[in-house]
């Protein structure tokens, strides 16, 4: 295991339904990312946190919401998706920012109906 | 300018093979180059990594060949075992900037299966 931890790890949901996406990392890292992979598509930069705030948005829908309450612990909320956002979201972790190893979770399979 | 092109898209090769897989970009500015490992139901993982000073690195089985001039890199894999059979991703990183994180550029992935 990588230390990175992503709950839950499949997930279901209606274009109308709210659901969270967890991330907790247990490496002491200061700073955690959010990724969504596609098939046959690049894994795609959503949002960068360091020390809690966020420090990179990659024009993201305003419909994933992230929030990282500490430096341990990721969130990403959903709300109104489209069946379009159904991917593989990772999330990873470094230390610091200076192109220090990415750690990524095992990522959360969402399939939105 | 911020893309990486990665070939070929699926490789597959008999063990003990080496298969290689490429990768171009156009940035200039990209100064750090990481492969990724993943195996089905996992995050991508490091594998190795090289930034333009050197030509060549190698870690055990695998190895990264440089050519700044062209803006290409490779990833060779020495007597593959179908152990090595997962999807691997290049990267490119811009220089950390202040208030900005990391900006890594993945390649689209290569699924490699190795034949017993």
């Amino acid at each position: 295991e990588t230390g990175v931890t992503q709950t839950p790890r499949h997930l279901v949901m209606g274009m109308t339904n709210k659901k969270s996406l967890k991330c907790e990392q247990h490496l002491g890292h200061n700073a955690m990312y959010w990724y969504k992979q596609s098939a046959k598509k690049p894994l795609e930069l959503m949002f960068v946190y360091s020390l809690e705030e966020r420090v990179e948005n990659n024009s993201v829908p305003s419909r994933f919401s992230p929030e990282c309450p500490n430096s341990s612990h990721l969130f990403l909320h959903l709300h109104t998706l489209q069946p379009e956002d159904s991917a593989l979201y990772l999330c990873a972790s470094s230390q610091g920012l200076r192109q220090e190893t990415q750690y990524f979770g095992p990522g959360t399979r969402l399939l939105v109906l | 300018q911020q893309q990486v092109k990665q070939s070929p898209q699926s490789l597959i090769v008999q063990k003990g093979g080496i298969p290689i897989i490429n990768c171009a970009y156009e940035n200039t500015a990209f100064d750090y180059f990481p492969w990724y490992q993943q195996f089905p139901g996992k995050g991508p993982a490091l594998l190795i990594a090289i930034r333009p000073d050197v030509s060549e690195k190698k870690e055990g089985r695998f190895t990264i060949s440089f050519n700044k001039s062209a803006k290409q890199f490779s990833l060779h894999i020495m007597d593959s075992q179908p152990g090595d059979s997962a999807t691997y991703f290049c990267a490119a990183s811009l220089p950390h900037q202040d208030n900005y994180g990391q900006n890594f550029v993945f390649g689209p992935g290569t699924r490699l299966s190795v034949l017993p």
